[in-house]
């Protein structure tokens, strides 16, 4: 079955420090790939996708993503975290007119 | 400004009354969808129209219907809420809805005392 896994609930890191999101997937044809962002009291805000071509993916506020279809895996990253990066973080499979998010990372950022 | 707009952004209600939210594109997309966030921030599909038209109908309770009167617009409508209604509803778009990305609103928080 069609499944996107987030293994890590909770996320604490300091500022400065660089970062790593976990994302797990399950699809048997070719992912489209999404991470999206939610602060507090807001909606989801596009960070990055992968359709196909380099697998590593360039997004908004210096995040990337690199995909692996090897290890059907969609891990987000950045360099150097800033304390206004604390938020929600949710990577999620397009399958045709849907799109299932995983369960979501909360990311702390220790100023 | 373009995007994606849902009002009320909070609503209090209680157990067996009627409530509806409603949800517009600015962005000229022909698809658009309603998520419910619980409170765990798990998100899952309830509907998808596309030009109007029902695409995606997740097993949700039949109390819930949603209203497209056109593409730009998206309205849930919730008869006799339960308690299990309380969540975030979150209005969405895409250009396409085959495999696009989407523009999401800022959601309606729904408390069913």
């Amino acid at each position: 079955a069609q499944s996107v896994t987030q293994p890590d609930a909770r996320v604490t890191v300091s500022e400065g420090a660089s970062l790593q999101l976990r994302c797990k997937y399950s699809y048997s044809a070719t992912p489209y790939l999404f991470w999206y962002v939610q602060y507090p009291r807001q909606g989801l805000q596009l960070l990055l996708k992968y359709y196909s071509g380099d697998p590593v993916v360039q997004g908004v506020n210096s995040f990337e993503a690199e995909f692996s279809k090897s290890n059907s895996s969609f891990h987000l990253q950045k360099a150097s975290v800033h304390w206004s990066d604390s938020a929600v973080y949710f990577c999620a499979l397009s399958m045709g007119y849907k799109l299932t998010f995983g369960t979501g990372t909360s990311l702390l950022v220790d100023p | 400004e373009t995007a994606v707009f849902q009002t009320p952004n909070y609503h209090v209600t209680q157990v067996g009354n009627e409530v509806s939210f409603n949800c517009k594109q600015t962005l000229g997309h022909d698809t658009m969808y309603w998520y419910k966030q619980d409170s765990k921030k798990l998100l899952k599909i309830m509907f998808s129209y596309n030009n109007k038209q029902l695409i995606v109908n997740e097993t949700v309770p039949r109390r819930f219907s949603p209203q497209s009167s056109d593409k730009a617009h998206l309205n849930l409508r919730i008869k006799s809420v339960e308690p299990e209604d309380s969540a975030v509803y979150l209005c969405a778009s895409s250009l396409q809805g085959w495999n696009s990305d989407y523009t999401f609103g800022s959601g309606t928080r729904l408390l069913v005392i």
